[in-house]
């Protein structure tokens, strides 16, 4: 099972910030939180990781919580292009390796 | 290759046939996984591999499902006597290697649909 609580939908306006929240009370110290999203049935793209400290790239800052136990995707200009199912994943440990458990997502609609 | 590649693309096959799906991953990465995705569901992992073995084939639905990895680099997935409810988009990923600071990166599927 997904370790991860997503709302199931969100609505941005275009231009504004789409702030996409993720609860992962259960996260283990030395796991990743990833976020991907998927555009129509697409191959899920990769957006940004992290493990303690905030991060930022090109596409998104991803802010995680002291505890741990919450994280927010941050898209700051949400375009229509944006408009996706957004998938929040904490790497599994498992058998020695670690694969991504996806869940349901949220399904963000940028509107214009 | 600059990303994941897969084929075919789409395919469409009758009910009971056997079919060969194809990944080429990422040059040097180590990982790949496969994962499958019905219409309007979410994704569900399928095997991963690492080198050549597999050492995770838990996800795969039923011993019509068989995959194998050669030198370290594609991988083919097999479904024998294909159902309807074959039908999904099968997904293959790769990363350089299988700790969790590794990225995944998905290539763009095979849609597979059984009449």
């Amino acid at each position: 099972d997904a370790k991860t609580t997503q709302p199931p939908s969100m609505d941005c306006a275009e231009g504004r910030a789409a702030n996409l929240p993720c609860n992962h009370s259960t996260i283990s110290g030395n796991e990743y939180v990833y976020w991907y999203r998927q555009i129509h049935s697409q191959g899920p793209q990769y957006i940004i990781h992290g493990l303690k400290n905030n991060e930022t790239n090109e596409m998104a800052s991803l802010i995680i919580t002291e505890d741990r136990k919450s994280s927010t995707l941050i898209l700051p200009h949400a375009t229509l292009r944006d408009t996706a199912v957004y998938y929040c994943i904490v790497r599994v440990a498992s058998g020695g390796y670690n694969k991504l458990i996806f869940g349901a997502g949220t399904r963000l609609a940028v509107h214009p | 290759g600059a990303g994941v590649s897969q084929s075919p693309s789409n395919k469409v096959t009758e009910k009971g046939k056997d079919v060969e799906l194809r990944c080429d991953p990422i040059s040097g990465h180590t990982a790949l996984y496969w994962y499958r995705q019905s219409l309007g569901q979410g994704l569900e992992f399928l095997i991963y591999f690492q080198g050549n073995s597999a050492p995770d084939k838990s996800g795969l639905p039923s011993d019509r499902f068989s995959a194998e990895r050669t030198g370290g680099s594609v991988s083919t997935l097999t479904i024998q006597r294909t159902q309807q409810e074959d039908s999904a988009v099968y997904l293959c990923a790769s990363s350089r290697d299988r700790g969790p600071g590794n990225t995944i990166y998905f290539g763009e599927g095979s849609w597979l649909t059984v009449v």
